[in-house]
């Protein structure tokens, strides 16, 4: 059965800071990876996949993710945070294509001025 | 193009009341979802169809039923609601094979 674990329930970063959030996960098979977004009293909105093709991830507004097989991570980065990056984000998996994803219990990220 | 929509967005319940959440969607997706959100927990997947006329337990089904009525329309039912039901609900749909997008959510509270 296919897990993730999101490192930090809280991560806090000034504005223009690098953002990292951690994501690893537990698969027996290549896996999808998602991160989504959510921000206060809204649904989730997806912010970038991995779906086998580049490592390399590149999504909405400014963030990316890396694959790595082995250390078995996704973790989410933004070079520069925006006051408007404050929300909550969540790394999924699923081994069988797009559906029954599997989430991490989510970071919170907090940007102060 | 609304996407996906539930209603309500808001419901308090008593404890053995029931209640049957709608979900709807516009983007003519074969799959829909239905997951629980509590603190610290993630989103669970309660109960899914991935195509018009089937349904299959998620993580999370008990004290749940679902109703697949149509290729737009997935619903959610409380038979006799419990405090633990207490959560927001969220109904996501999807392609065969694409990303899930989801509803704005319903915060649900049993008394």
């Amino acid at each position: 059965a296919q897990s993730v674990t999101q490192l930090g329930s809280h991560v806090s970063v000034s504005e223009g800071a690098l953002v990292l959030l951690r994501c690893n996960y537990s698969s027996s098979v290549p896996p999808y990876l998602f991160w989504y977004v959510q921000y206060p009293n809204q649904g989730l909105q997806l912010l970038l996949k991995y779906t086998s093709a580049a490592t390399l991830v590149k999504g909405i507004n400014g963030f990316e993710a890396e694959f790595k097989k082995s250390e078995t991570s996704f973790h989410l980065t933004k070079p520069s945070a925006h006051m408007s990056d404050a929300a909550e984000y969540f790394c999924a998996v699923s081994n069988t294509g797009f559906q029954k994803l599997v989430f991490g219990t989510g970071t919170r990220l907090l940007v102060s001025p | 193009n609304a996407g996906v929509t539930q209603t309500p967005k808001f419901q308090v319940l008593k404890t053995g009341q029931s209640m049957t959440l709608q979900c709807a969607q516009d983007m003519n997706h074969n799959s829909m979802y239905w997951y629980r959100q509590d603190p610290g927990m993630g989103l669970r997947l309660i109960y899914y169809s991935a195509s018009e006329g089937t349904t299959d337990k998620g993580e999370v089904p008990n004290g749940y039923n679902v109703s697949r009525l149509n290729k737009r329309e997935f619903s959610l039912r409380l038979e006799s609601a419990a405090p633990s039901q207490t959560s927001v609900y969220f109904c996501a749909s999807s392609a065969m094979v694409d990303t899930q997008y989801f509803g704005p959510g319903t915060r649900l509270t049993v008394l």
